[in-house]
């Protein structure tokens, strides 16, 4: 059974740092693209970043509004993926998924897996 | 960036009717079209990739198509368990982006 658990969440003040985590198992990992997705407060989804796995050279794309503030990282050996979040703004305030690219034999198909997320609130 | 373009924004529905959604690209985006389901609570699920293939477990009452840049998502006959917020994801090119949301309530 696919399981990802999102951690790191909570209340930070503007311009803090907050760094999430994702723990996952049942698939393989380390040949997964895997990618952080946020839900606001007014349900709208919004990709963050996306890396992929060694055989790509762990490549990294990111969202260009978080490009800068917000780094993407892994560890194949914990199965994890990461989300360091800095500079935090108000607009940052959401619930935050790890999930992986489905690849098919075509190419990227969905995010066929998602965690139950992390809220994060940013707030004075 | 692809702009997704959804609508309705909202749905009311009753049961066993047929529901249509639809996601506008703003580009050729190919087949490379996602749709997810959230009901209240819970975390998005995958429906339906590739615009037309059902993921795992899906019920055959659901189905999706595309004419040119404009997708939709069909639901045959709309059962209970249906309500909730459908969203429709290029998965053309990143920056990955999704339609704003379609929330379906029963009539």
């Amino acid at each position: 059974e696919v399981q990802l658990v999102e951690t790191g969440g909570g209340l930070v003040q503007p311009g803090n740092s907050l760094k999430l985590s994702c723990a996952t198992s049942g698939f393989t990992f380390s040949t997964a693209w895997m990618n952080w997705i946020r839900q606001t407060p007014g349900k709208r989804l919004e990709w963050l970043a996306q890396i992929e796995d060694k055989s790509n050279n762990y490549f990294i794309s990111y969202l260009e509004s978080v490009k800068g503030r917000f780094t993407i990282s892994r560890d194949d050996s914990k199965s994890s993926v990461y989300l360091q979040m800095n500079n935090l703004k108000e607009e940052d305030t959401a619930i935050y998924y790890c999930t992986p690219l489905q690849l098919t034999t075509e190419g990227p198909g969905g995010f066929d897996f998602w965690g139950p997320g992390t809220m994060v609130t940013v707030s004075s | 960036d692809i702009q997704m373009t959804q609508s309705p924004a909202s749905l009311s529905a009753s049961l066993e009717e047929i529901v249509t959604i639809t996601c506008q690209a703003s580009q050729n985006i190919g087949n490379w079209l996602a749709w997810y389901q959230q009901k209240p609570g819970k975390s998005p699920q995958l429906l339906i990739y590739g615009t037309t293939s059902l993921a795992d477990g899906v019920p055959s009452r659901f189905s999706g198509s595309r004419s040119g840049t404009q997708y939709s998502l069909k639901i045959s006959r709309l059962q209970v368990e249906d309500i909730g917020i459908y969203y429709c994801q290029q998965a053309s090119s990143t920056p990955w982006t999704f339609g704003g949301g379609t929330k379906l309530e029963l009539k």
